[in-house]
């Protein structure tokens, strides 16, 4: 029940870099929000975009939505080593009651 | 916040037993709660919506009596794998939709170990 794709699958980058990852879906979505999960816990809520907004800020969190394309970038910049982390993408397909359908995820290591 | 827990963290049993996962929502009433399992370095693959007051919805692919769920409040889904095999080795997260808007908020999930 996978609907997307993110890329790269890994990433690592020096700690002060930007990091941009990017993620592809298949259909129509009401939202799309980004998580970060750390190796063996839970997931935790980044940023969501509802499908009518380009683009979106959360501190260092820069979320773009490109529906004609299908696809949504994810940017941290100014990186830290508490950043390494696997980001993951999902969307809602439709309002009400559907859940939530996760991207493989891109795991970001930051080297200090 | 909104906080979902989910109890155990972790768990070993036997080949062959069952084994329950708790889902709460602490703070706020779930009238929809998703359940998924997660394989090391892989992406989290839906298993089942459960919905309070009736039967779950389960994915294709899951075997509905092998993992069975129960969403008897507002409040609690629990999932119970029965006859467990090594196979069913995995982390199990369940998620919660705040009843007042799109919100879904996830648990901390649960190691289920089987020997």
């Amino acid at each position: 029940s996978q609907q997307g794709e993110e890329d790269p699958q890994a990433l690592s980058i020096q700690e002060g870099e930007n990091a941009t990852m990017n993620c592809s879906y298949k259909t129509s979505i009401n939202n799309l929000q980004w998580y970060r999960q750390n190796s063996g816990r839970g997931l935790v809520h980044l940023i969501l975009i509802r499908s009518n907004e380009r683009e979106k800020h959360s501190g260092r969190l820069r979320v773009t939505l490109d529906t004609s394309k299908k696809s949504s970038s994810l940017l941290i910049t100014a990186s830290r080593a508490a950043d390494t982390a696997s980001y993951f993408c999902a969307t809602v397909r439709n309002s009400g009651n559907t859940p939530l359908v996760f991207g493989k995820g891109t795991r970001l290591s930051v080297i200090a | 916040g909104a906080v979902v827990s989910q109890h155990p963290s972790w768990v070993i049993c036997k080949s062959g037993t069952s084994v329950k996962i708790e889902c709460r929502s602490l703070d706020f009433q779930a009238t929809t709660m998703f359940w998924y399992r997660q394989f090391p370095k892989q992406s989290l693959m839906l298993m089942a919506t459960s919905n309070e007051g009736s039967k779950a919805t389960y994915e294709q692919g899951v075997e509905k009596d092998k993992f069975l769920i129960n969403h008897a409040s507002l409040t609690l889904s629990t999932l119970t794998v029965t006859s467990a095999h090594p196979e069913d080795s995995s982390f199990y997260i369940c998620s919660a939709r705040d009843h007042r808007g799109n919100t879904i908020y996830f648990g901390e999930g649960s190691w289920l170990t089987v020997v």
